[in-house]
């Protein structure tokens, strides 16, 4: 059964900075792995969608890798803003699941 | 249409009501998922469709819930008896393929009281 862990749960930074958000799946047999944000009382909006053959995925000041044998995926989001404050999920799309299978996310705040 | 549409936004119900949460996804889409989010927690899936057939409904937490999608556009998710524990966000999902990424809508939250 596939399970998806998101380290940190939360994450608190200050302006500016560049920072790191990770995500591990236990089985590397997966289509694709897709990176989305949350706001507070809404919907998932997809930041980034990697396909198991790609290692990497870009837009704008987010870069998203992948290395599906060792079962990881970093996002990385340069020059944070305040308004880059949400939550964080990362999911996987495995053949026998048929289904996109999530982490519990992170929750990240920026600070003015 | 544009993107994936889930109605009503907000619902609020009395304990012992039924409920229905209606889905339309993006045109085209064969496959719809839906999916119930806690507070603080990731997405769990409940179901999938390919076509007008649930091809996984291993998700479903019970038989008081159910989903249809009869012409394989939108998809309705019907809760009987609804109890407080069903209080959640429902997610909504359409997809174009295994290839292609998800879409999701807005979602509707459910509270039962």
């Amino acid at each position: 059964k596939q399970e998806v862990t998101q380290i940190p749960a939360a994450l608190s930074v200050p302006e500016g900075e560049n920072l790191v958000l990770n995500c591990s799946f236990t089985d590397s047999a997966i289509y694709n792995l897709q990176w989305f944000r949350q706001d507070p009382g809404k919907g998932l909006t997809s930041l980034l969608l990697i396909q198991s053959s790609q290692r990497e995925q870009t837009s704008g000041r987010l870069n998203a890798s992948l290395d599906k044998s060792s079962g990881r995926s970093t996002l990385y989001i340069a020059a944070s803003q305040p308004g880059d404050s949400a939550t964080y999920l990362c999911a996987v799309y495995s053949p026998g699941a048929q289904k996109l299978v999530f982490g519990q996310g992170t929750r990240l705040t920026i600070n003015p | 249409g544009a993107g994936v549409s889930q109605t009503p936004s907000n619902k609020v119900t009395e304990k012992g009501k039924y409920v229905e949460l209606r889905c339309d996804p993006i045109s085209g889409h064969t496959a719809l998922y839906w999916y119930r989010q806690s507070l603080g927690q990731g997405p769990e899936f409940l179901i999938y469709f390919q076509g007008t057939g649930a091809a996984d409904d291993s998700g479903l937490p019970n038989d008081r819930f159910f989903a249809v999608r009869p012409e394989g556009s939108v998809s309705t998710l019907k809760i009987q008896r609804t109890e407080r524990g069903d209080s959640a966000v429902y997610l909504c999902a359409s997809s174009s393929g295994q290839g292609g990424g998800y879409t999701f809508g807005s979602g509707t939250r459910l509270t039962v009281v």
